[in-house]
């Protein structure tokens, strides 16, 4: 089955610098990652997401790229504000998981002001 | 519903009871996920439903955990002779169809087994 490996487990930044987050995945078939804040007691919130048949997705302060030859895609946060504080976990599906999300083990991000 | 619910939000029982966790999804999605969070991970699966079938339970951790939906809207996940490992985060998800599209989650249910 698919694993998902996610780096770093924290990662400290002050408030706006850059934040980046990098992901493996092993299953060549999965074809949509997306990425996921969740705030401490609250749901996985969706923030964007990825299909294998781009490159890079970019929503205002917000972008993910993807290496399907490398099996890696990253989320990339500019100009960093406190409340981005969070963890961030990233996930992959396709293939033979056809919806089943597989997740990594998440990134505790802390913005200081 | 605007989005998904979950109920009830905490869950404190006894080990060995019997357990229902209820889900109600985004109205119209189609594909149900649940998924159990330990403290410090991230999700982990446990069944898909696809309408009224559950088209891949392979994430059930053992026959003690059971999951139904029936009319093909709400969902019940149900979790006999419970065990202290099985306190968690029970979350729910749905999406509007199947395979890969994005998935909304709920607020979740965190049991806890005494």
């Amino acid at each position: 089955g698919e694993n998902v490996e996610q780096h770093p487990s924290t990662l400290s930044v002050q408030e706006g610098d850059s934040a980046v987050i990098k992901c493996t995945y092993s299953d060549s078939a999965s074809n949509y990652f997306p990425w996921y804040k969740q705030e401490l007691g609250k749901r996985p919130q969706l923030i964007i997401d990825i299909r294998s048949n781009v490159g890079e997705k970019k929503d205002q302060r917000i972008a993910v790229t993807l290496n399907k030859t490398a099996k890696h895609f990253s989320l990339h946060i500019t100009e960093t504000q406190p409340e981005d504080s969070a963890v961030y976990f990233c996930a992959a599906t396709g293939g033979t998981s056809y919806g089943k999300l597989t997740f990594g083990q998440g990134t505790i991000l802390t913005v200081h002001p | 519903g605007a989005g998904v619910s979950q109920t009830p939000s905490n869950k404190v029982t006894e080990k060995g009871k019997y357990v229902e966790l209820r889900c109600d999804p985004i109205s119209g999605h189609t594909a149900l996920y649940w998924y159990r969070q330990s403290l410090g991970q991230g999700p982990e699966f446990l069944i898909y439903f696809q309408g009224t079938g559950a088209a891949d339970d392979s994430g059930l951790p053992n026959d003690r955990f059971f999951a139904v939906r029936p009319e093909g809207s709400v969902s019940t996940l149900k979790i006999q002779r419970t065990e202290r490992g099985d306190s968690a985060v029970y979350l729910c998800a749905s999406s509007l169809r199947g395979g890969s599209q994005p998935q909304h989650f709920g607020d979740g249910t965190r049991l806890s087994i005494l």
